[in-house]
């Protein structure tokens, strides 16, 4: 299985901050890579996918790049509602899998 | 409004059966293929398998085959994990997603604690 590794696995950030968070895969993934946002008792929501395409209805300020094994997800300035927990996945090869996850928090 | 919409918590003892399920609501439920993820305690995200309500393909992580079942019905836009024998190292938080790439949609996770 690919492996994809996750830094940091936590942000201290203020509102207003630029938030930058990293998933590296062990092998080469192309673009199909996604990033979600959690928060404590909710269900999980897309927020990108192919690396760099916004979902339906994600604020701006939610930004992904990279391609082959390095890729990004910038915040680029914080709101009180983005105070959760941020995970990456790629589904380039089957079984799909998850990095550890990056918790934003004050 | 597109939600999945999971059962409550389970508590069982080691060797007992359980199925939980997911309902689809807001969709056609028969064109999108519906899986589902685990979280152990303090650790991160599995991908288990995913099935297709339209024809009942279903495909599993390799890790999962044998040791869970996924099924849909598609007459009561449900989906459902089953386990026939359960051990200790099964609890976890089980999500329930739409999608089979990227995942479009989750429930907000069923809690199944197994202990004797």
């Amino acid at each position: 299985d690919i492996q994809m590794t996750q830094s940091p696995s936590t942000v201290s950030a203020s509102v207003g901050d630029r938030v930058t968070i990293t998933c590296r895969a062990s092998q080469s993934i192309s673009d199909w890579l996604a990033w979600y946002q959690h928060k404590p008792g909710k269900a999980p929501n897309v927020l990108i996918y192919r690396a760099s395409t916004l979902e339906s209805g994600v604020p701006s300020r939610f930004s992904g790049s990279g391609s082959g094994t390095q890729f990004t997800l910038t915040i680029s300035s914080l709101q009180p509602e983005d105070f959760a927990t941020y995970f990456c996945q790629q589904y380039n090869t089957f079984s799909w899998t998850f990095g550890q996850g990056t918790k934003v928090e004050i | 409004e597109v939600q999945l919409v999971q059962s409550g918590a389970e508590v069982r003892k080691p060797g007992e059966s359980l199925k939980i399920s997911c309902k689809g609501y807001g969709y056609n439920f028969t064109t999108h293929w519906i899986g589902w993820v685990r979280q152990m305690p303090g650790k991160g995200l599995e991908w288990m398998g995913i099935t297709y309500p339209g024809d009942a393909e279903t495909k599993y992580n390799s890790a999962f085959q044998g040791q869970v079942t996924i099924a849909a019905d598609k007459s009561t836009s449900t989906a459902y994990l089953q386990w026939s024998s359960l051990k200790a190292s099964d609890t976890a938080v089980y999500y329930c997603v739409r999608g089979y790439y990227y995942l479009e949609v989750w429930g907000k996770g069923t809690t199944v604690t197994v202990s004797s």
